[in-house]
């Protein structure tokens, strides 16, 4: 299986801010990736596809970049709704997926 | 609108096995594939593996191989996850969620808490 090893798996930032949260991955997957968020209590909500594209409605503060085996997501300036948990997931070995780990931003 | 609507909470004995559903409305079941995730108290997200209706078939992730079935029942627009030999460590809130390749889960069933207690 394909591992995906996020960092950090915490952080705390504060609203305004410009916060990035890396994905590493086991091996290549070229821009097969894509990154969720989760509020607690709710169920994921895809931000991000093929590593870079904004899902539709998304707003546009947050953005994907990278390819082959490392990925960052960014938020341009936080908002208080933005505070969450993210998380990458590779579809690269499909039929079989991976997530990461997770990273949970809080608030400082 | 797709909606997944899965089975209520569950406490198992250790060493015991799990099933649960998930029936969807909305959309055409046999159209999409179904993929499981589970997420255990404070932590992340695990995905489990999948299973495309139509076709009938299942695949896992390699960690599950062997302790996990995903099946589907056409006629009810209904998929399972029965997971076998259960520990604590799988004490979790299993999902269903509707995959349509590519990574994309869009549409997510509420979840069901699977306790697994002496």
């Amino acid at each position: 299986d394909i591992q995906m090893t996020q960092s950090p798996s915490s952080l705390s930032a504060s609203v305004g801010d410009r916060v990035t949260i890396t994905c590493r991955a086991s091996q290549g997957i070229r821009n097969d990736l894509g990154w969720y968020q989760q509020k607690p209590g709710k169920a994921p909500k895809r931000l991000i596809y093929a590593a870079s594209s904004l899902q539709s409605g998304v707003p546009s503060r947050f953005s994907g970049s990278g390819s082959g085996t490392e990925f960052t997501l960014t938020i341009s300036s936080l908002q208080p709704e933005d505070f969450a948990t993210y998380y990458c997931l590779q579809h690269n070995s499909y039929p079989l997926y991976t997530f990461g780990q997770g990273t949970k931003l809080e608030i400082k | 609108q797709v909606q997944l609507v899965q089975s209520g909470a569950e406490v198992k004995k250790p060493g015991s096995s799990v099933k649960v559903s998930c029936k969807a409305s909305g959309g055409t079941f046999s159209s999409y594939a179904i993929s499981w995730v589970r997420q255990a108290p404070g932590q992340g997200l695990e995905w489990m593996g999948r299973i495309i209706p139509i076709l009938g078939i299942a695949n896992y992730a390699q960690k599950f191989q062997g302790r996990v079935t995903i099946t589907a029942d056409k006629s009810t627009s209904t998929a399972y996850m029965e997971l076998s030999s259960l520990r604590s460590e799988d004490t979790a809130v299993y999902y269903c969620a509707r995959d349509l390749g590519r990574g994309l889960l869009d549409y997510w069933g509420q979840g069901t808490l699977v306790t697994v207690s002496s």
